[in-house]
């Protein structure tokens, strides 16, 4: 199975600042799709921003966006102007075709 | 609206017992999967089906059976075989192929008591 792994466990900014979240995955497609989920205290998983492998450009979302290099094989997410809704677990995700396999995450803090 | 309804919210198991948890959806939606998640560990997958009446194992899927006997609902039974169940268990639901990502719903929290 492909593998997602996010280096960072928690991770903290402060309100207003601009903070990146690392991922990196394990492939030999070149065809795929990435996501960067948000997990809130609620526990609701959200789909915050998403990329396909074989688009060049960035995706960018409001104040999300990723970095996204194929051939390192890394999926950055980077958030501006962060605000204390942000704080939540952060989840890479990468879509095997057959189910999405997710990475364990980094607790963002945000404080004031 | 649209969407997935996981039920119940809280679910306790007593040693030995077998436990259901209900996963409906009303997005039209061909493929479903359940996640584990324990904290630390991510999520996990324990079993998917893209279509009715089939449905694959996932990475962790011992101590678990589903069934997919309409298109609209998956639920998944948590047997006695499975030692460790208590962990917060997520539905999810998705066009074929899933390149738009999932539909989450809420999640239930399942505790051994």
């Amino acid at each position: 199975a492909q593998t997602v792994t996010q280096s960072q466990p928690e991770m903290s900014v402060q309100e207003a600042e601009t903070v990146t979240l690392s991922c990196t995955y394990d492939t030999s497609e070149s065809d795929y799709y990435l996501f960067w989920y948000k997990q809130p205290p609620s526990r609701q998983m959200i789909l915050v921003i998403r990329q396909e492998a074989y688009k060049q450009q960035n995706a960018t979302e409001n104040r999300f966006s990723v970095n996204f290099q194929k051939a390192a094989k890394s999926f950055s997410l980077k958030i501006s102007d962060s605000q204390l809704g942000d704080a939540a677990m952060y989840f890479c995700a990468y879509n095997s075709g057959y189910a999405l396999n997710f990475g364990k995450g980094t607790s963002l803090l945000v404080t004031p | 609206d649209g969407g997935i309804t996981q039920s119940p919210k809280y679910l306790f198991r007593k040693e030995g017992q077998n436990v259901t948890l209900s996963c409906e959806q009303n997005l039209n939606h061909d493929a479903m999967y359940w996640y584990r998640q324990d904290p630390g560990q991510g999520l996990r997958l324990i079993y998917y089906s893209q279509i009715v009446n089939d449905f694959q194992k996932g990475d962790i899927a011992e101590g678990y059976s589903v069934s997919r006997e309409k298109k609209e609902s998956f639920p998944l039974t948590v047997t006695s075989a499975q030692k460790n169940p208590t962990a917060f268990y997520l539905c999810a639901s998705t066009m074929e192929g899933g390149t738009y990502g999932y539909t989450f719903g809420s999640g239930t929290r399942l505790t051994v008591v």
